[in-house]
């Protein structure tokens, strides 16, 4: 099936500092992602959907000065989490559609551990 | 509102039978899909279902019935590997995925 790469796995950072997660479809092209976030025992919370070459799409309550979306290629899609504090600290993962499979099923990435002390 | 209803916990037996079942409502439906997620990992893709019906796939089976808004995800031949949480998904008329809060199957020698 379809491969998706997410790095890092696990980042530390201080408050206040900025983290860029990356996300990338290794052998299909992705014209959408999807971006994740997960609160330990709690189901996945979109935040956003990332079109490449165009403005990513938010959900309701997401900054988006806060989690900087970018979809620079059809393979990669990196989230920069902007002057982060400890609240932003959880589970963040993305997911690719790979519209050449039968049923567009997605595709999810390893997962970034954020810690934010 | 979108809603997706599945147990939040569930144990069983190594060996044994179990079943998870998932109701829910949406803005239109175009597929329901079965992930695995084990603690701290990212969710893996275990089963589609976009008719009704039983699909089968090894251990792993998965049932939709649209009319009642239902399905169920039954895994056979437990194993202690299949300890984990069971996200149920829908596909609705936007090809948005819809989440279900997922079921933590907890499985017993």
């Amino acid at each position: 099936g379809a491969v998706v790469s997410q790095h890092p796995s696990r980042v530390i950072c201080k408050s206040g500092t900025s983290v860029k997660i990356e996300c990338r479809s290794l052998d299909f092209q992705a014209t959408t992602m999807f971006w994740y976030r997960q609160f330990p025992k709690k189901s996945l919370m979109l935040m956003a959907t990332s079109n490449e070459g165009s403005k990513a799409t938010y959900e309701q309550g997401v900054e988006k000065d806060k989690f900087l979306i970018n979809h620079a290629s059809l393979t990669l899609s990196t989230l920069t989490v902007t002057s982060a504090h400890p609240e932003d600290s959880s589970f963040y993962i993305c997911s690719a559609r790979d519209p050449g499979t039968e049923y567009t099923e997605a595709f999810f990435g390893q997962g970034t551990r954020l810690t934010v002390v | 509102g979108q809603n997706i209803d599945q147990p939040t916990e569930m144990t069983a037996t190594e060996g044994a039978i179990v079943q998870i079942n998932c109701t829910y409502q949406t803005s239109g439906f175009n597929g329901l899909f079965w992930y695995q997620q084990h603690a701290g990992e990212a969710p893996t893709f275990l089963s589609y279902n976009v008719l009704d019906g039983l699909e089968e796939k090894g251990r792993f089976s998965s049932f939709l019935s649209r009319s009642k808004g239902y399905s169920y995800l039954l895994l056979k031949e437990l194993q202690m590997k299949d300890s984990a949480s069971y996200l149920c998904a829908v596909r609705d008329s936007n090809y948005q995925l819809i989440w279900g809060a997922g079921t933590k199957l907890i499985i017993k020698p």
